[in-house]
């Protein structure tokens, strides 16, 4: 089974709608961070949450809100669908501290499989 | 500035070295990293390096960082078809709260 693991992988909606997106991960991982990523701009970052109580704005949060349900829980929500969140979305997760060399913290990121969100 | 830059794409033959470039900003930043993305999947890390490193080698991987520069590349070795993907450069800032900022990617081709 994935590790962390993305719903719906595929979504179509009508600009205005409410959408939730949701991210489970089963690696025990503190850190977890939706990204959006669209053609050559790479991946933005749209909120983290280091814990259960701390939420934080990415570079990218105006028209996203976020819910850390669990540790193992993070869902990003789209207010009001507008087709410019036209886009695939990331969910990811990482463990402070997980490198075992070099000292301090590698903080690998582990990504889910994303989800594919059209907005017409 | 403020991004972190790659080509886009990049074509090679198979069994040729395939080399991809980044250009970072913070020159504090601990780590950098590549990562893979094949089609219809996330990211997965393809190998990584400490700043206080010059050159990394795994396999058919190397990686070469220039601090003075700020200039990061992966090298392949004998490049196969399987390694077709899309390869993301990217950096742990300080002035980011510890996060991840990646570049555009390049996709990489390999040509029969």
């Amino acid at each position: 089974d994935a590790d962390v693991t993305q719903t719906p992988r595929n979504r179509i909606t009508k600009t205005g709608k409410r959408i939730m997106l949701e991210c489970s991960q089963t690696k025990g991982h503190d850190r977890m961070y939706w990204y959006r990523q669209d053609p050559g701009l790479g991946l933005r970052l749209i909120y983290y949450s280091f814990d259960v109580k701390d939420i934080n704005k990415g570079e990218i949060s105006d028209g996203y809100s976020v819910s850390r349900q669990a540790q193992a829980k993070f869902s990003l929500s789209l207010e009001s669908a507008i087709p410019n969140q036209t886009a695939l979305y990331f969910c990811a997760t990482s463990d402070w501290g997980s490198g075992t060399s070099g000292g301090a913290d590698r903080d690998e990121q582990f990504f889910g499989p994303g989800t594919r969100l059209t907005v017409l | 500035g403020e991004d972190v830059e790659q080509s886009l794409f990049l074509s090679v033959r198979e069994g040729d070295s395939s080399v991809i470039n980044c250009t970072y900003t913070d020159s504090s930043s601990t780590y950098l990293y590549w990562y893979k993305q094949e089609p219809g999947a996330g990211l997965q890390l393809l190998t990584y390096i400490f700043s206080n490193m010059d050159m990394k080698q795994d396999q058919r991987l190397t990686v070469l960082l220039n601090k003075k520069d700020k200039h990061l590349s992966l090298r392949i070795a004998d490049t196969q078809t399987g390694d077709s993907a899309i390869y993301f450069c990217a950096e742990k800032r300080r002035n980011h709260g510890q996060n991840f900022v990646f570049g555009p990617g390049t996709r990489l081709s390999v040509l029969p």
